[in-house]
């Protein structure tokens, strides 16, 4: 089984919808990732969190909101969705004390209409 | 700011080398290199570390001088496999974690 999953892996919504992504880890690592992945734009932070406790911004965390309900999960939502909202998203994790490598998800490919 | 990585792309025959670079305007705790094949998430290749430290892919070689905020990440005798899109991604340090990634180098491998 994978160690970090994403759900869904699709998903098509229309504009001004609440919509929620969902990432698991079973690698007990502490922190946790959310990036969002544009073509020819490279990996852009949205928001990470040390502990299910302390919860950071990235870059681009702007109309976007995150829950650490336990330390192997953590959910991105999206409040109101905006067509420019469209990319790929990316869950990762690391294990804060071994050296900050981090280990991705699948991806969500998120699509607003 | 997102580093600036050069080549944006490349294209080698199988056994070539190449060599990308990952260049920042602030100062940097680690610098990070990550590749990504279509589709696929990106995999982690390589850490340089403040001092020299580094840890990663057998195969992969990296440099990195702290002093001019550049890594460079060398691919000797490439193979296939090694096609994909190569990210660097820098961390700043100072309590703040999370990656700041370039645009990326699209590496294409042929026979």
């Amino acid at each position: 089984d994978a160690d970090v999953t994403q759900t869904p892996r699709n998903r098509i919504t229309k504009t001004g919808k609440r919509i929620m992504l969902e990432c698991s880890q079973t690698k007990g690592h502490d922190r946790m990732y959310w990036y969002r992945q544009d073509p020819g734009l490279g990996l852009r932070l949205i928001y990470y969190s040390f502990d299910v406790k302390d919860i950071n911004k990235g870059e681009i965390s702007d109309g976007y909101s995150v829950s650490r309900q336990a330390q192997a999960k953590f959910s991105l939502s999206l409040e109101s969705a905006i067509p420019n909202q469209t990319a790929l998203y990316f869950c990762a994790t690391s294990d804060g004390d071994r050296g900050y490598e981090q280990y991705f998800g699948p991806g969500t490919r998120l699509t607003v209409t | 700011q997102q580093p600036v990585q050069s080549p944006q792309a490349v294209i080698l025959r199988e056994g070539e080398d190449a060599v990308i670079n990952c260049s920042s305007s602030k100062a940097l705790y680690s610098v990070h290199w990550y590749r990504q094949k279509h589709g696929e998430a990106p995999v982690f290749l390589m850490i340089l570390l403040k001092g020299g430290e580094q840890k990663g892919h057998e195969k992969i070689s990296a440099s990195f001088n702290e002093k001019k905020q550049q890594s460079s990440l060398y691919l000797t005798a490439s193979q296939l496999s090694y096609s994909g899109t190569y990210f660097c991604g820098l961390r700043r340090g100072g309590g703040a974690d999370g990656l700041t990634f370039g645009k990326g180098t699209h590496l294409i491998i042929q026979p």
